[in-house]
């Protein structure tokens, strides 16, 4: 099936730096990506959405100028979390939709990344 | 608004069969899906149903009524590495993913 990477898997850094989560589709196009975020014990929260070369949609809530997205080519997103703060803590998980063979319901999930920010 | 709602924690015994169900309100509906997600890594896909009827897949089974706004996702011969969360999600009319919150599945020998 196809995979989804995430780097780095697990971050801890200081208040105040910027961190940057590379999500990428290895052996499909990926049109489409989401980026999620996870609260211990706390289903799938929808942070944004991302299609290659235009900006992502973010949802009501959530600080775009706080969460960059970038979505460069159809294999790389990345979401960098600038100036990082406790509350920032959490895992962040991003999926790919396949642009090519499969149907508008294929959705592949990576790893996930867990962020830690002291 | 969109809904999803499941069971927040069930528990079942090793061997056994546990159904866990998940009811849904959404603008539109592409489809439901089920995932497994093991504490501290991210959601597996376990099923997809877009029609009416029973999907069977080895242990697992989904079901789906879009009439009721009804799934569930049946567990056969539980084993212990069955413990985990089950999410369920529905994909609305523009194609978003809206989750439930997730029932913990707690298996005991």
């Amino acid at each position: 099936g196809a995979v989804v990477s995430q780097h780095p898997s697990r971050v801890i850094c200081k208040s105040g730096t910027s961190v940057k989560i590379e999500c990428r589709s290895l052996d499909f196009q990926a049109t489409t990506m989401f980026w999620y975020r996870q609260f211990p014990k706390k289903s799938l929260m929808l942070m944004a959405t991302s299609n290659e070369g235009s900006k992502a949609t973010y949802e009501q809530g959530v600080e775009k100028d706080k969460f960059l997205i970038n979505h460069a080519s159809l294999t790389l997103s990345t979401l960098t979390v600038t100036s990082a703060h406790p509350e920032d803590s959490s895992f962040y998980i991003c999926s790919a939709r396949d642009g090519g063979s499969g149907g508008l319901e294929t959705q592949y999930f990576g790893p996930g990344t867990r962020l830690l920010v002291l | 608004g969109q809904n999803i709602d499941q069971p927040t924690e069930m528990t079942a015994t090793e061997g056994a069969i546990v159904q866990i169900n998940c009811t849904y309100q959404t603008s539109g509906f592409n489809g439901l899906f089920w995932y497994q997600q093991h504490a501290g890594e991210a959601p597996t896909f376990l099923s997809y149903n877009v029609l009416d009827g029973l999907e069977e897949k080895g242990r697992f089974s989904s079901f789906l009524s879009r009439s009721k706004g009804y799934s569930y996702l049946l567990l056969k011969e539980l084993q212990m590495k069955d413990s985990a969360s089950y999410l369920c999600a529905v994909m609305d009319s523009n194609y978003q993913l809206i989750w439930g919150a997730g029932t913990k599945l707690i298996i005991k020998p």
